[in-house]
């Protein structure tokens, strides 16, 4: 089974409308971190947002917010009054302190396009 | 601050000629070294990772070798390079702080190789 999945490869989402980007995942390790990247045409990988198996509160960073439910298994990011700039790559990646020692396991991302 | 530097940018070489890539971090020390491969469309397979000097771990069997030979240089080599090398390798660090889950890897530019 994929450790990460990311269901929409592409999205097309309205200047200043917020978008949601989905990401489940798949562990047993009950100690993980789920992070997100933006990767822009230039190709560098920024990070965004993370959130930890154990934290208790949703993450937020300025606009971006990580809508995370445990049970569920869903790590989705959130993108308020999106910009153009917004437009890129987004991954989903997960970090199983236990299993994965040092890896990152990233989903095959989304395109997120927004329109003027 | 840390930095991260990755080179060359772009890079055209002839099957069955040598590799080499290069990174280097900068403000810090003792960092985690990563090596991804990103192919056309696609996440981030991890293909390398170090946590010292002269220690790697290899994800894949591949045609590719890596190596750590001062705390915050990282190599990729190869000596014949195939037609399915050609993609988009990039360089990560993270702190050593391996037993937390929240160890968030910081990428360089990358690197866009194409064998021909």
């Amino acid at each position: 089974a994929q450790k990460i999945t990311q269901t929409q490869p592409g999205m097309f989402v309205q200047e200043k409308e917020a978008v949601t980007l989905d990401c489940t995942y798949d562990t047993s390790d009950p100690s993980y971190g789920l992070f997100w990247y933006k990767q822009p045409s230039s190709g560098e990988m920024i990070f965004l947002i993370y959130q930890g198996s154990y934290d208790q509160q949703n993450a937020t960073e300025g606009r971006y917010s990580l809508n995370f439910q445990k049970a569920r298994k869903s790590a989705n990011l959130v993108i308020s009054a999106s910009q153009l700039g917004d437009s890129a790559m987004y991954f989903c990646a997960m970090r199983e302190l236990n299993f994965g020692n040092e890896k990152l396991t990233f989903g095959t991302g989304t395109r997120l396009t927004i329109i003027p | 601050s840390q930095t991260i530097h990755q080179w060359p940018a772009t890079l055209v070489q002839p099957v069955g000629s040598p590799l080499s890539l290069e990174c280097t971090v900068e403000g810090t020390s003792n960092p985690n070294l990563y090596w991804y491969r990103q192919a056309a469309g696609r996440g981030l397979q991890l293909l390398f990772y170090s946590v010292g000097i002269g220690q790697i771990s290899s994800e894949v069997p591949q045609n590719l070798s890596a190596s750590r030979p001062q705390d915050r240089q990282f190599i990729l080599s190869s000596k014949k390079l195939l037609l399915s090398d050609s993609g988009f390798y990039l360089c990560a660090w993270s702190s050593g702080e391996a037993t937390l889950a929240k160890n968030i890897q910081y990428f360089g530019a990358g690197t866009r190789l194409s064998v021909l």
